[in-house]
């Protein structure tokens, strides 16, 4: 099957830094990847969708100027978390769209990165 | 209301044991429905689709009532690596996103 990959697969920092999670699709490209973030025993909760070419479209109550997307090819997106802070401590997770031939619309998960901040 | 409700466990059963799972979802514009398994600190893994007439995968098999917007999974003959969440998921017409329930714990004991 397809694989995504996420990077780096956990991060510890201090307030008010700010921390970048790659997500690449290793062998398809993906017009369309998602961003999750999962809190402690808590559903997995969309917070934006990226599009390659386009800007991100975010879901209610997540602030575009804190986590900043870029889609800027086929296979990689990437969220960046500015001016991280306790709060934004969680579990996020990337999936990617596959859309080739017959594979309409399968998504694939990455294995997530373990953000605490300090 | 949450877009897709899970029964709130945990399931602590025996080995061996027959286990089912509930789900239900608020959007009836909803298309597609998975069953994902998500073991500790690890992404979420598609376990299996639920279609109308519903599906078997060995000891596992889904079913989808539309008219009732409702989703189970029935886990027959339980195993110790059965010991997991299992998410109900939802999404809408093609790519979008999916929803996820907030997952059900399964703990399966010798």
């Amino acid at each position: 099957g397809a694989v995504v990959s996420q990077h780096p697969s956990w991060v510890i920092c201090k307030s008010g830094t700010s921390v970048k999670i790659e997500c690449r699709s290793l062998d398809f490209q993906a017009t369309t990847m998602f961003w999750y973030r999962q809190f402690p025993k808590q559903s997995l909760m969309l917070m934006a969708t990226s599009n390659e070419g386009s800007k991100a479209t975010y879901e209610q109550g997540v602030e575009k100027d804190k986590f900043l997307i870029n889609h800027a090819s086929l296979t990689l997106s990437t969220l960046t978390v500015t001016s991280a802070h306790p709060e934004d401590s969680s579990f996020y997770i990337c999936s990617a769209r596959d859309n080739r031939g017959h594979l309409t619309d399968t998504q694939y998960f990455g294995p997530g990165t373990r953000l605490t901040v300090l | 209301r949450k877009e897709v409700e899970q029964d709130p466990g945990p399931f602590n059963v025996p080995e061996g044991a027959t286990v089912a799972f509930n789900c239900t979802y608020s959007n009836s514009a909803s298309q597609s429905f998975f069953w994902y398994r998500q073991d500790c600190r690890k992404e979420p893994k598609l376990l299996m689709s639920v279609y109308s007439s519903g599906n078997e995968d060995g000891r596992f098999t889904a079913q989808l009532n539309r008219a009732s917007q409702y989703i189970s999974l029935l886990i027959r003959d339980s195993k110790l690596s059965d010991s997991a969440t299992y998410l109900c998921v939802v999404k809408g017409q093609a790519g979008t996103a999916l929803i996820f329930g907030k997952g059900t714990t399964l703990s399966v004991s010798s």
